[in-house]
């Protein structure tokens, strides 16, 4: 039974460019949520996609956006990179309304 | 706003040497409170769900609890093996979505 899994496992970019990260759910659950985490803290909620739309969203500005396909993966693109979005990117992969979230390995992207 | 306080920052303890880690929050109605395990440059690990208070649960070494404004994630005779970031998130009662809000984490060392 397969985990989450995302990809790249890591980025480099530099400021102002485009870059978009993918993850593929736990096998049989339907919601993706994203999280960002800066280094020495916890996860930062981004958004959250249930049959392929945006059921809620964090503190975000509209440069971070996202999308869900008919398999349940999903993509999460950030434009205009700031030396800011430097962090680890998580995937979290659920059941609509179950509780628990399950973590991919996240995708670690340098801005420079 | 839903806020997860986590201490002590850092814990090094001996090898054996139990102790609890603290995570204190407030949230306008809980529908679960989540411990997770993170090691350096990876995805958090799932522990554990904690629903309503007075609850318990316990996993090799683990025990979390859980009151109506804090939970405790105790560690008995714990070993090197258990060293790693241990994160706390609550998920509020929502309409819609089920983003967790996470503490900042408690880095524990354990020395053998």
């Amino acid at each position: 039974d397969a985990g989450v899994t995302q990809s790249p496992t890591h980025l480099i970019k530099t400021r102002g460019q485009q870059v978009t990260l993918r993850c593929s759910p736990k096998s049989g659950h339907d919601t993706v949520s994203w999280y960002q985490q800066a280094l020495g803290q916890g996860p930062q909620f981004i958004f959250q996609y249930y049959e392929e739309e945006e059921r809620q969203r964090g503190n975000f500005p509209d440069r971070f956006s996202g999308h869900q396909f008919p398999n349940y993966s999903s993509e999460l693109n950030v434009n205009a990179l700031l030396l800011g979005d430097s962090a680890l990117y998580l995937c979290a992969s659920s059941l609509v309304y179950g509780h628990s979230q399950f973590f991919g390995p996240g995708t670690r992207l340098t801005v420079l | 706003e839903d806020q997860v306080t986590q201490s002590p920052e850092a814990l090094r303890l001996q090898e054996g040497e139990s102790s609890s880690l603290n995570c204190s929050y407030t949230v306008s109605g809980l529908r679960g409170l989540f411990w997770y395990r993170q090691d350096p440059g990876k995805g958090p690990e799932f522990l554990f769900t904690l629903y309503s208070a007075g609850e318990e649960k316990e996993k090799e070494r683990l025990k979390a609890t859980l009151t109506k404004k804090e939970s405790f994630l105790h560690i008995t005779a714990p070993k090197p093996e258990d060293s790693a970031t241990y994160l706390c998130a609550v998920q509020a009662v929502e309409t819609s979505g089920s983003r967790l809000t996470f503490g900042e984490g408690t880095q524990l060392t354990v020395n053998p």
